[in-house]
């Protein structure tokens, strides 16, 4: 029913593996966002891009490698992650970007349940 | 100080109670309000903005208090399918930028028994 999917839905890796994590919106929006949700925090903004250009990096290390190929897709890949990794990772979607007027609604993907090892 | 606190809770109510979340946030100069909903294990999802002059959508009402820097949420008439996660989201706007974004509050919890 959602419009942003994201796969997989579980990951376990190891820290020295290589994954990648894959999202896709078919709504058409020109915006594209990855959050990190840990228990009991709130969600971080990673990263945002628009119209496939990064337009944000919150600080993020750098084990943790973003790719948009085109506005439909988003990949997070992630290498040599540390245990403290282990979140529920959200890609989301919006019309245009929020901008300094106009904040657009984010539709969230189900997520990427990662565990590292 | 974080950008958007919120009650962690939890919030157990019977059916049919009414119950209310504040949440308040640091930034004066934040422009836009809302409350997302975040059913356990599933994705985020907007509830309702929160205008200037308030808002009711149904049985849930949304305030806004820019002098004391809070937003509330009402919720009347509980039903078991209301029991979720409510996150608290302001949208401010980065300094010198026509960028926003949004900060999303850690949620409070709400289970409404039968």
């Amino acid at each position: 029913e959602t419009g942003v999917t994201q796969t997989p839905r579980h990951l376990v890796m190891g820290m020295t593996n290589k994954k990648s994590l894959k999202c896709e919106q078919h709504l058409g929006h020109n915006a594209m966002y990855w959050y990190k949700q840990s228990a009991k925090k709130p969600l971080e903004l990673m990263f945002v891009y628009s119209l496939e250009e990064r337009v944000e990096n919150n600080s993020v290390p750098s084990r943790f490698s973003p790719e948009c190929p085109n506005s439909s897709h988003l990949f997070l890949h992630l290498h040599t992650l540390q245990p403290e990794d282990s979140a529920l990772y959200l890609c989301a979607s919006s019309q245009d970007l929020v901008g300094s007027v106009l904040a657009y609604e984010q539709y969230f993907g189900p997520g990427t349940r990662l565990t590292v090892t | 100080r974080k950008e958007v606190e919120q009650d962690p809770g939890p919030f157990n109510v019977p059916e049919g109670a009414t119950v209310a979340f504040n949440c308040t946030y640091s930034n004066s100069a934040s422009q836009s309000f809302f409350w997302y909903r975040q059913d356990c294990r599933k994705e985020p999802k907007l509830l309702m903005s929160v205008y200037s002059s308030g808002n009711e959508d149904g049985r849930f009402t949304a305030q806004l208090n820019r002098a004391s820097q809070y937003i509330s949420l009402l919720i009347r008439d509980s039903k078991l399918s209301d029991s979720a996660t409510y996150l608290c989201v302001v949208k401010m706007a980065d300094r010198g930028s026509t960028l926003g974004r949004l900060y999303f509050g850690r949620g409070t919890q709400l289970t409404v028994w039968p």
